[in-house]
């Protein structure tokens, strides 16, 4: 069965830092990768997706993520980080012939001043 | 347009006492899903509507039901809630199974 890894629960960063989420998948094939944002109290908010093609996605926000096949990753970026940004990540996969998202436990971003 | 819309936004239950939670979307969406979120746990997927019509369990669906009412609506109810059902629901569609999912805001339960 398809998994979903993100190892880190909590990071903190400074306001202007880069920042980079990590998040593995475990699936044989290239899965459908996606990435959503959770402020508290919300509902989840789909920063980008990656399906096929160029394995370097742009989303809203000024986030982005590299798909890396042979890593089996999808790791978020953002080269400066805004405290606005503050929340909770979430990646999520869908396996190519399936119809059910899988999703990371979630990685909860701080911002400091 | 609303998007996603979940009624109601807090619910407080006693043990053994049953609800329905309402889900609509005006996106014209096939596919609707219901999912529990709780934490360090992500979200899991409770039973899901891949067409109008369809349902189907997800990961999680002892305790549940749902009803896809029609093109936009999909309830999930808990016959009688226990503690274990604690948790914050959420309600997503997509315009099938294969395209990515929109969230409402949840609802937050909570069972005493």
């Amino acid at each position: 069965a398809q998994s979903v890894t993100q190892p880190d629960i909590h990071i903190t960063v400074s306001e202007g830092a880069s920042l980079e989420l990590r998040c593995n998948y475990s699936y044989g094939a290239t899965p459908y990768l996606f990435w959503y944002v959770q402020s508290p109290g919300q509902g989840l908010q789909l920063l980008l997706k990656y399906f096929s093609g160029d394995t370097l996605v742009q989303g809203i926000k000024g986030f982005e993520a590299e798909f890396k096949r042979s890593q089996s990753s999808f790791n978020l970026r953002k080269p400066s980080v805004h405290w606005s940004d503050a929340a909770e990540y979430f990646c999520a996969v869908r396996t190519r012939y399936g119809n059910k998202l899988v999703f990371g436990a979630g990685t909860i971003l701080r911002v400091k001043s | 347009n609303a998007g996603v819309t979940q009624t109601p936004k807090f619910q407080v239950l006693k043990t053994g006492q049953s609800m329905t939670l309402q889900c609509a979307q005006d996106m014209n969406h096939n596919s609707m899903y219901w999912y529990r979120q709780d934490p360090g746990m992500g979200l899991r997927l409770i039973y899901y509507s891949a067409s109008e019509g369809t349902t189907d369990k997800g990961e999680v669906p002892n305790g549940y039901n749902v009803s896809r009412l029609n093109k936009r609506e999909f309830s999930l109810r808990l016959e009688s809630a226990a503690p274990s059902q604690t948790s914050v629901y959420f309600c997503a569609s997509s315009v099938s199974a294969a395209y990515e999912q929109y969230f409402g805001p949840g609802t937050r339960l909570t069972v005493t």
